[in-house]
């Protein structure tokens, strides 16, 4: 979908155990957004990212949620502790640039369960 | 907290038909973008509007943003099963790159 690599597509955790979640942006992309979408619910805004700096993560819980991008390798967006609640549909977009009216292109997103 | 309300939350149409989307807001965005998702996948971009009063054809797909940068409309024409999908806008609010998105139209076309 447009280039954007999430993995893992669908992942399975136990209550308290953590999640790590991980996006390679489109090449030549160096700007990197997470979103969350509950069932029946729009895509909400977590964190956005460019290489080894959080611009803007006034989505993220402030608990047990993080999210980088190293110079290297993808982005990685962790939960520790999750709990039901965290069950989900995530996804990752990415940009060439953040300014004004670049579009957003998605990945395929990873779905959380939590058991 | 800005907000875009999409509607009709549901359409259920015939073959053919004609139909339009409506996203509107009480804010003023800087662009206003829209996206159709699949079942199991990502967003897939559509289009993006900038200026007011914009109007961008995309072959059946026309989208129109508001004068003052609000609201948007998708309209399609003749619409056929293969339009069926969830019909996204999200807009970026002026000063931050972050999209708001609205919670979605999901169009069925039956045939």
């Amino acid at each position: 979908n447009a280039g954007v690599m999430q993995n893992p597509r669908h992942l399975v955790r136990r209550r308290g155990q953590e999640a790590r979640l991980r996006c390679s942006p489109m090449k030549g992309h160096s700007h990197v957004y997470w979103y969350r979408q509950l069932p029946e619910e729009g895509l909400k805004f977590m964190v956005y990212l460019q290489k080894e700096n959080i611009i803007d993560e006034s989505g993220m819980p402030k608990e047990r949620f993080s999210a980088e991008f190293p110079k290297e390798g993808p982005s990685i967006l962790r939960i520790q502790q999750v709990v039901r609640g965290d069950s989900a549909a995530y996804f990752c977009a990415s940009s060439p640039r953040g300014q004004f009216s670049q579009p957003q292109h998605f990945g395929d997103g990873t779905r959380l369960s939590i058991l | 907290t800005q907000l875009l309300e999409q509607s009709p939350q549901f359409l259920s149409i015939q073959e053919g038909e004609n139909l339009t989307v409506y996203c509107n807001s009480s804010s003023v965005f800087s662009s206003l973008q829209w996206y159709r998702q699949e079942p199991g996948e990502g967003p897939v971009l559509l289009v993006t509007v900038v200026t007011g009063g914009e109007v961008k054809k995309l072959k059946r797909l026309t989208f129109q943003f508001g004068d003052a940068r609000k609201d948007s409309s998708l309209h399609i024409t003749a619409a056929q099963p293969g339009d069926t999908g969830l019909y996204l806008c999200a807009g970026e609010p002026g000063g931050s790159e972050k999209l708001v998105f609205g919670k979605g139209t999901k169009l069925t076309v039956n045939p």
